[in-house]
């Protein structure tokens, strides 16, 4: 099966500044990486994804990278508001199994002012 | 626009009872679904995919025991069993491939399960 890394477990910056959160997976076969926020009493809602014919994706303030060699795909957040603050969850699945999402263990993003 | 509903929302479990839960479907476009967990540290963890009306699993995971049940196109059901610690159920849809993503995964609000 699928193991997720992700790390940091906690993360705290400065709002304006940016956050990176770094995932590593071990089955080659996956080709669909989704980022979930959760916030506090909330369920997860995608907030970016990319698959594995790209390198790199950008939407509203978020860039998501993939480095299929080296089994690891990144979360950018650029420009951090308080409004970032949540846990995120990076996912990883194969073709096989395109409804198995396999998660990191989650990171808490803390944005102060 | 909601993609699923769950109910309930939230349940007090007597320790030895068992629950269940239902996930109603909302838009045909999305009829893979599926039940994941979120244990107490947060954990998120993939159960079960039923796409079709009748399918049936179960699956004995730490701390509770599970059968799930594609009841209709639009309805699955999960009963959760001996369970030692609270949980979060959650469950999502996702496409066909046709018009929309089959990989894309979208989370109903959640069953959150506490025990007495």
């Amino acid at each position: 099966g699928e193991q997720v890394e992700q790390l940091p477990s906690i993360l705290r910056v400065q709002e304006g500044s940016s956050a990176s959160i770094n995932c590593t997976y071990e089955n080659s076969a996956s080709n669909y990486f989704p980022w979930y926020k959760q916030e506090p009493g909330e369920n997860p809602k995608l907030i970016i994804d990319i698959r594995s014919n790209m390198e790199r994706k950008q939407t509203q303030g978020l860039i998501v990278l993939l480095d299929k060699k080296a089994k690891r795909f990144s979360l950018h957040i650029t420009d951090t508001q308080p409004g970032d603050s949540a846990m995120y969850f990076c996912a990883a699945s194969a073709d096989s199994g395109y409804n198995k999402l396999t998660f990191g263990k989650g990171t808490v993003l803390l944005v102060s002012p | 626009v909601t993609l699923l509903e769950q109910n309930p929302r939230w349940r007090l479990v007597p320790r030895g009872q068992a629950v269940n839960l239902r996930c109603i479907l909302k838009n045909s476009q999305y009829p893979w679904m599926s039940w994941y967990q979120q244990d107490l540290q947060k954990q998120l963890q993939w159960l079960f995919t039923l796409r079709s009306p009748g399918d049936k699993e179960v699956k004995s995971l730490p701390g509770a025991d599970y059968l799930a049940t594609r009841v209709t196109d639009t309805e699955l059901r999960l009963q959760v069993a001996n369970m030692s610690q609270g949980r979060t159920l959650y469950c999502t849809c996702s496409g066909t491939g046709a018009l929309v993503n089959q990989d894309t995964q979208y989370f109903g609000p959640g069953t959150r399960l506490l025990v007495l």
